[in-house]
C-alpha cells in the first residue's frame, strides 16, 4: 500500500531564515505531487504541483519554491522566510485524474 | 467567487444526524470528494462520488449529489464525538490534465455529548 511522509512535523523558524520541508511517497511510482498551504482561515491553497522529476508548476507567486529531485520526493523551500509564510503545509500525491491522498502535514511558525 | 462553497460551522448533538452541504460552480466536474481533517492532522479521504451518480452510501455516510443545482451533501448518521473535525468538499474538473482538486474552505463539525 502507498504511504506519504512529511518531515518535520513541526518547525519554528525566525524571519529571514531558510526553509526546507520534505515529502516522500512510498509504494507507488510516477505520482503527481502537490504542496498546499492551509492558513488560519482553514482553506487549502495549492502552491505547487509536479507531474514528474524536475517538473514543477507554481500556482501562486510567492516567497517559496519547490523541487522534485527524485520520483517520490517533493521539497518545499525558501531562502528567506516571511512572517506570512506561517501555516500548515500539506503534501499530497495522486495518480493522474485520480484521488489525492494527503500527508500528515508540517506546522510552520515563523517568528 | 469561490469555486466550491461550504458553510463554516455546524453543531449537532451526539446520536443525531449531521448534514454538511457544499455547492460548486463547474458543471464539468467529474468527481466530488469529501475529506475529513482532525486537529493537527492531514486530510483523510472519506468518500467520493462520480458526477453521473445521485447517491452513494458507505456505512454511516451518505453522499447526495444534485447536479442540476450543483449541490453536494454529506450525511453522517448517528454522529459521534469522534466525528468532530473539519470536513472539506472538493471537486475535480473535466479537462484538467493534472487532476487538480478545488477545495471549499471546510465545515467545522462540533458534536456535543
Amino acid at each position: 500500500s502507498q504511504t506519504i511522509h512529511q518531515w518535520p512535523a513541526t518547525l519554528v523558524q525566525p524571519v529571514g531564515s531558510p526553509l526546507s520541508l520534505e515529502c516522500t511517497v512510498e509504494g507507488t511510482s510516477n505520482p503527481n505531487l502537490y504542496w498546499y498551504r492551509q492558513a488560519a482561515g482553514r482553506g487549502l491553497q495549492l502552491l505547487f504541483y509536479s507531474v514528474g522529476i524536475g517538473q514543477i508548476s507554481s500556482e501562486v507567486p510567492q516567497n517559496l519554491s519547490a523541487s522534485r529531485p527524485q520520483d517520490r520526493q517533493f521539497i518545499l523551500s525558501s531562502k528567506k522566510l516571511l512572517l506570512s509564510d506561517s501555516g500548515f503545509y500539506l503534501c499530497a500525491w495522486s495518480h493522474p485524474q485520480e484521488t489525492q491522498y494527503f500527508g500528515p502535514g508540517t506546522r510552520l511558525l515563523v517568528l | 467567487g469561490e469555486d466550491v462553497e461550504q458553510s463554516l460551522f455546524l453543531s449537532v448533538r451526539e446520536g443525531d444526524s449531521s448534514v454538511i452541504n457544499c455547492t460548486y460552480t463547474d458543471s464539468s466536474s467529474t468527481y466530488l470528494y469529501w475529506y475529513k481533517q482532525e486537529p493537527g492532522a492531514g486530510l483523510q479521504l472519506l468518500t467520493y462520488i462520480f458526477s453521473n451518480m445521485d447517491m452513494k452510501q458507505d456505512q454511516r455516510l451518505t453522499v447526495l449529489l444534485n447536479k442540476k443545482d450543483k449541490h453536494l451533501s454529506l450525511r453522517i448518521a448517528d454522529t459521534q464525538t469522534g466525528d468532530s473535525a473539519i470536513y472539506f468538499c472538493a471537486e475535480s474538473k473535466r479537462g484538467s490534465t493534472l487532476g487538480r482538486l478545488y477545495f471549499g474552505r471546510g465545515t467545522q463539525l462540533t458534536v456535543w455529548p
